[in-house]
């Protein structure tokens, strides 16, 4: 089975642009969730989205916004850009049946920097 | 709100010697997973836990639970270079499919 991939692997913007990052869980997960990851936060939950719907959400700013599409498959956007938006932005896939805590299978991450 | 305190944040360590990084919840937890991310790369599940008490073994690797599920600790014996990286725990209430991580322990091993 194919990992989970996420597109593109970097990226540079500067402040004020907006970003969409991609992400391909894995064959039959239907549950897509997004981290943000820097040195002096560790992983900060984003959002989840099952079946198409968020789930759950994080304490992240509107700016921060996410879809998920038919095909599970997800996008994650970010609008005008902040400096301190620049991280690892990983996502994560997992069967998401229900309420069960299945595991999280990450991807290799979007390194976004903005300058 | 739910935190997930881990300790220590870095530990060097001699090859063969022990290591064991702990985990705090402020809240009573449905279960807890453990993840591994060595550097450059991504986390990797490596085990889940949901009984309190339990006691989970991976070869070298000993995972445990605490008796009121907000607390757990991964201990490994006798390390070697490849254990290099960072262990995370994640822990998700007995409400909802959100995981909530640790701050990591981002192990060294030194030759």
């Amino acid at each position: 089975k194919a990992g989970v991939t996420q597109t593109p692997r970097y990226l540079i913007k500067t402040r004020g642009q907006q970003v969409t990052l991609s992400c391909s869980p894995i064959s039959g997960h239907r549950s897509v969730s997004w981290y943000q990851q820097t040195p002096g936060q560790g992983l900060q939950f984003l959002f989840e989205y099952f079946s198409e719907t968020q789930r759950n959400k994080g304490n992240f700013p509107g700016r921060f916004s996410g879809r998920q599409f038919s095909n599970s498959r997800s996008e994650m956007n970010v609008s005008t850009l902040e400096l301190g938006d620049s991280a690892l932005y990983l996502c994560a896939s997992s069967l998401g049946r229900g309420e069960d805590n299945s595991p999280l299978h990450f991807g290799n991450g979007t390194r976004l920097t903005v300058t | 709100g739910q935190q997930v305190m881990q300790i220590p944040q870095y530990q060097h360590v001699q090859e063969g010697e022990d290591f064991t990084t702990y985990c705090n919840s402020s809240t009573t937890l449905s279960n807890i997973q453990w993840y591994k991310q060595r550097p450059g790369g991504h986390p990797v599940f490596l085990i889940q836990l949901v009984k309190s008490g339990e006691v989970k073994k991976q070869k070298r690797l000993t995972f445990q639970f605490g008796e009121a599920k907000k607390n757990s600790s991964l201990h490994i014996t006798a390390t070697q270079t490849t254990d290099v990286g960072t262990y995370f725990c994640a822990g998700s209430q007995p409400t909802g499919n959100q995981f909530y991580f640790g701050t990591g322990t981002s192990l060294t091993v030194i030759p």
